[in-house]
């Protein structure tokens, strides 16, 4: 059981947009920034947000992020088949005084 | 080009040690904290530990603190992972990751190794 909350899978058409979200507590999420990652299989996860909304370089715009109390989300837009792929949020929680995962949203391009 | 070349797969029994590692390059090593993430199909990614080269301080996951030793050589740029006594549950892909930001409330990796797959059968 992951401390932080995600659904298992999310699917949508290429092109439509999808949510994931990443539900915490007042300890992680509620108090430090979230980042997410993108994961292949066979490959190690890809920073895509950091700092709960920021792009590294490189990661295209249709990918943006949003937090809100406890809770974040993630949002792909104009989906292409090239984004089916495992996604994962994290951060740290200061009450467990450790590093927390999200346990992976699978995302089918349809 | 920042790079972060870990060693090969592990095969390993109950109770062997073992010591893997994280070769860096392409930034100012001393600089940014380097962590280790597990990944098990069971469990997803899970933190373990990270350390600081520029004083070597180190932090560790309750979870796996006394079981691991995160350690590093500044000569070479190198992070190091260490066992002393495995067990069939630390079979997984461990890979290395610089942690990004200037720490605070800032929590996230970007750059990763490709992992290093232990296993751990008798």
């Amino acid at each position: 059981q992951s401390i932080l909350t995600q659904p298992p899978s999310v699917s949508a058409a290429p092109g439509q947009k999808v949510t994931i979200s990443c539900s915490g507590t007042r300890s992680n999420i509620g108090s430090y920034y979230v980042s997410w990652y993108q994961q292949f299989p066979g490959k190690p996860p890809r920073l895509v947000i950091f700092d709960n909304y920021y792009r590294p370089s490189g990661i295209p715009d249709r990918f943006s992020a949003s937090k809100s109390g406890t809770s974040a989300t993630l949002d792909i837009s104009g989906l292409q088949t090239g984004d089916e792929a495992d996604y994962f949020c994290g951060t740290w929680d200061n009450g467990l005084r450790d590093g927390v995962f999200g346990g992976g949203t699978k995302l089918t391009v349809l | 080009e920042v790079q972060l070349v870990q060693s090969g797969a592990e095969v390993k029994k109950p109770g062997d040690s073992l010591k893997i590692s994280c070769k860096t390059s392409g930034y100012y090593f001393n600089k940014n904290w380097i962590g280790w993430v597990r990944q098990t199909p069971g469990k997803g990614l899970e933190w373990m530990g990270n350390i600081y080269p520029g004083d070597f301080d180190t932090m560790y996951s309750p979870s796996f603190q006394g079981r691991i030793s995160v350690s590093v050589d500044k000569s070479t740029a190198t992070v190091f992972l260490q066992w002393g006594s495995l067990r069939p549950s630390d079979t997984g892909v461990y890979y290395c990751a610089r942690r990004s930001g200037s720490g605070g409330k800032s929590w996230s990796f970007d750059n990763w190794g490709r992992g290093t797959p232990v296993y751990v059968s008798s």
